[in-house]
This record gives structure tokens, C-alpha cells and sequence, in this order.
């Protein structure tokens, strides 16, 4: 079993919509990242988490510890924002970061 | 601003050739990571670095090696380039919890 559960693993929605992508995981952590790719390009780290949640624009990113869950919302959706979405765990010491398999997330007009 | 610069974003090579994947950070950061991204299987780790010269392996080591002789360079090396190793690869480093990441290279071999 993957140690990081992404869902779901395709997305199509509407100009508009408020988008939620999950992210599960097993194992203990002492943060979490949520990374975006749009096709073709680099990743790039949208937020990292250790409690709580955090606001940037659009993007809302919570998590709970105890239930070793976070989401990804997305207010007021676009197209810019079809990209892929990653949810990353880091567990601490130089083991780097363990992913999922990543939200692919198509914004239509 | 933070950089994790790669050589190179699209590179080809033959079956059988050496290739090297290079990767510069300015950041003084420790660690550095080498991934490879395949469609359906995310993101792999191949090799890190949490010093100069040292290395560990990480879950697909096979068919590859790496070299750190510098904090901020760390080479991806594939000895003899298979069909197989046909991905984009993805160089990051980091200090503590923070990960950054290159633009990626896209390897073809033929």
C-alpha cells in the first residue's frame, strides 16, 4: 500500500467550482507539502503544512494530524488551474519526501 | 529567489551511451535528491545526498549511480542508458522540511 493516497486521481470541472483534492497517509510526518505541475513544466511547491491550514489566493490547504489527512480547495475555479496537484510527506532526516501519485485536474471553460 | 537549475530540460541518447544529468542549487542546502516521474507511477526516488561525497540509495537505484564532489552540484549518472530509463527526471533540494525543485529534465533514449 502507498504510504501517501491521493483522491481523486482525475478531476473534470467548470470554470467556477470549488475544487477539493484529499490526501491520506500512513506514517508519521513533520510536514506536508502540496506541489503543483502544470504539464509540460517544473514543480512548484504550493504550501507546506505542519498544522492548521494556510491561504494563499484561491488555495486553502488544511490538515489534521491526528487523522493524518489533508485537502487542497480551490475557490472560484479556472483554467490556469488544470495542472497536476502532488501531496508530498516529509518524515524527517534526510529521507526527502515520500508523494503521491498526484490529482491530474482539468478546469474547463 | 531560491534556484534549483538542471543542464539541460529535453536531452536524447543512444542505448548504451553514459549520460550524465547535472544539477546546481544556490542555496547551501545539505541534501539533494535525484526523481524520476513516469506516467501512473509519480514520483521515485533514485539517489540522495546529505553531504558532499555521501550517498544513499533510494527505492529505484538500479541502472544508476550519482556523484556529489561539491555542496551545491550533484550528478545523476546512468552508466549505460536503457529504453527504460526514458522519463523525466526532477533534481531537488532541501534543508529541514523545505523541498525545491528543478524544472526537470526530459530523457529520451533510442
Amino acid at each position: 500500500k502507498n504510504e501517501v493516497e491521493q483522491s481523486p486521481q482525475n478531476l473534470t470541472a467548470q470554470e467556477g467550482e470549488f475544487i477539493t483534492i484529499n490526501c491520506s497517509y500512513s506514517v508519521g510526518i513533520s510536514a506536508l507539502h502540496w506541489l503543483q505541475q502544470h504539464p509540460g513544466g517544473g514543480i512548484v511547491s504550493l504550501f507546506m503544512l505542519s498544522s492548521g491550514k494556510k491561504k494563499h489566493g484561491r488555495l486553502i490547504a488544511t490538515i489534521n494530524i491526528q487523522e493524518k489527512h489533508s485537502s487542497l480547495h480551490i475557490t472560484a475555479s479556472h483554467p490556469r488551474d488544470s495542472a497536476v496537484y502532488i501531496c508530498a510527506v516529509y518524515r524527517g532526516g534526510a529521507d526527502g519526501l515520500t508523494f503521491g501519485k498526484g490529482t491530474h485536474l482539468i478546469i474547463q471553460p | 529567489d531560491v534556484k534549483v537549475t538542471q543542464s539541460s530540460r529535453y536531452l536524447v541518447k543512444r542505448t548504451g551511451e553514459k549520460v550524465f544529468l547535472e544539477c546546481v542549487q544556490d542555496m547551501d542546502h545539505e541534501n539533494m535528491f535525484w526523481y524520476r516521474q513516469d506516467p501512473g507511477l509519480g514520483l521515485r526516488l533514485i539517489y540522495f545526498s546529505y553531504d558532499v561525497k555521501m550517498k544513499e540509495k533510494g527505492d529505484i537505484p538500479e541502472g544508476y549511480s550519482v556523484s556529489r564532489e561539491k555542496k551545491e552540484r550533484f550528478s545523476l549518472i546512468l552508466e549505460s542508458a536503457s529504453t527504460n530509463q526514458t522519463s523525466m527526471y526532477l533534481c531537488a533540494s532541501s534543508r529541514q522540511e523545505g523541498a525545491f525543485f528543478g524544472q526537470g529534465t526530459r530523457l529520451t533514449v533510442v
